[in-house]
């Protein structure tokens, strides 16, 4: 049982807007900064958010990342059907003094 | 561009140590500033981060791992190393090696990962 709590799944059909959830506590999102991964099938993760809301070079502002309290949110919008992916939050966790990723979600593009 | 490439045997008996190594190329190892992390992912699960060795040689380990988890450096080759001793089929996991710029950077670059099974 993973520390983050994310769903399972999500869905959407191209061009629309989607955002997956990430409920986490006190000592970690709380505490700390969420970073977001996106994993295509087959491949390894890749750094899509960090710092909340920051994107790397090169992922396009589709995607966008929140927090508030103990939760996070990543949004995709303008969806397309490459950004079918397992996505995954992560942070630090003052407790545990762990990183801990959420058991991610998996975004079907219908 | 940083690239980085898991290496190590892709078979490992139980109770035997397995041994990783990740060769960094496009910056070096030694970069001021710079986490050099082990993640590893169940077969179909999720992702488990198991230590990081620093660009000044400190590690830190996972607490969960700790007692089994050797991370290393060695700046001549610009590699870092994973050994993770007395292995049992709950460690048969794709495992991989990743850079992160600072704290609250998140791991910037990864491997592409290397799948490590145990068994006899």
């Amino acid at each position: 049982q993973s520390v983050l709590t994310q769903p399972p799944s999500a869905s959407g059909t191209p061009g629309q807007r989607v955002t997956i959830s990430c409920s986490g506590s006190s000592s970690n999102i709380g505490s700390n900064t969420v970073n977001w991964y996106q994993q295509l099938p087959g491949t390894a993760p890749k750094l899509l958010i960090y710092r909340n809301n920051q994107r790397p070079s090169g992922v396009p502002d589709r995607f966008s990342g929140s927090k508030s309290g103990t939760s996070a949110s990543l949004a995709v919008s303008g969806l397309q059907s490459e950004d079918e992916a397992d996505y995954y939050c992560a942070t630090w966790d003052d407790n545990l003094n762990n990183w801990v990723f959420g058991g991610g979600t998996k975004l079907t593009v219908l | 561009q940083v690239q980085l490439q898991e290496s190590g045997p892709g078979l490992v008996k139980p109770s035997q140590t397995l041994s990783l190594t990740c060769t960094v190329s496009g910056g070096s190892i030694s970069s001021g500033g710079y986490y050099w992390n082990w993640v590893r992912q169940h077969p179909g699960k999720g992702l488990e981060w198991i230590g990081y060795i620093y660009y000044s040689g400190s590690t830190y380990y996972s607490p969960s791992l700790k007692s089994r988890v050797t991370i290393s450096v060695d700046t001549s080759k610009n590699q870092f190393s994973l050994k993770l001793s007395s292995v049992t089929a709950a460690d048969t996991a794709v495992y991989y090696c990743a850079s992160q710029g600072c704290t609250a950077c998140g791991f910037g670059y990864w491997g592409q990962g290397t799948l490590v099974t145990v068994s006899s």
